[in-house]
């Protein structure tokens, strides 16, 4: 099984400042099609999550551009380059190089 | 604009089931399989059960599994679990979402297990 370590778990961050979320897995996510399949998601409260990347680094329609995905193989960082006030909330990391796993979870606050 | 709508939840003594409904629209529904994941009140994402558009490809977590199934009615743009024997630790907000990038999810139906 694979299993999704996020680091920090609860990150206080300053608008208008970068804000970083490290994610390891316990094992290669390459899959055997040369694809890497680790998508981060966002949940604000009371709502459900929502894709914000996939494939390590490819922002999903209607992301903005302050966020960006990189790593390779086990480490995974997903990188907020100004924070604004509506990127509260949860961020998750999730594997589906072969089934679905979750990071814990990483709160970011004001 | 692609829309997933779960129903079904509620309150339900141990041991006792309940049958979750997703319907789809705004895409073709036939072209993509269908999760459904569950998130324990304050708690993290748990991915539960996988069906495969055409059925053939069923998947289940190991905590789910031999008490939940997972089926889907092409027809009706539909996706459905089925939670049996149900524990107090199934108490959850339940989403269905939409292939493997789980884009979009529903807005959750909430099951509570409690006697």
């Amino acid at each position: 099984d694979f299993v999704m370590t996020q680091t920090p778990l609860s990150s206080p961050v300053t608008l208008g400042q970068p804000a970083s979320i490290s994610c390891r897995s316990s094992q290669s996510l390459v899959h055997r099609d040369g694809n890497t399949y680790l998508s981060w998601l966002h949940q604000r409260p009371g709502q459900p999550p929502r894709l914000l990347i996939y494939k390590v680094s490819n922002r999903f329609s209607g992301v903005p551009d302050r966020f960006s995905g990189s790593g390779a193989g086990t480490d995974f960082t997903l990188t907020i380059s100004r924070v604004e006030a509506e990127d509260v909330g949860v961020y998750y990391c999730m594997q589906s190089t072969e089934g679905w796993a979750f990071g814990q979870g990483t709160k970011v606050e004001i | 604009q692609v829309q997933l709508v779960e129903s079904g939840g509620g309150l339900v003594k141990p041991g006792g089931s309940l049958r979750l409904s997703c319907v789809a629209s705004g895409f073709t529904f036939t072209d993509y399989y269908m999760s459904w994941i569950r998130q324990a009140p304050g708690k993290g994402l748990e991915w539960i059960a996988y069906i495969s558009s055409s059925t053939s490809h069923i998947k289940y977590a190991d905590s789910v599994r031999g008490r939940f199934t997972i089926s889907r009615d092409n027809a009706k743009n539909s996706v459905f679990l089925q939670v049996s024997s149900l524990r107090a630790e199934d108490t959850a907000v339940y989403y269905c979402a939409r292939g493997g990038g789980f884009d979009p999810w529903g807005q959750g139906t909430l099951v509570t297990v409690s006697s």
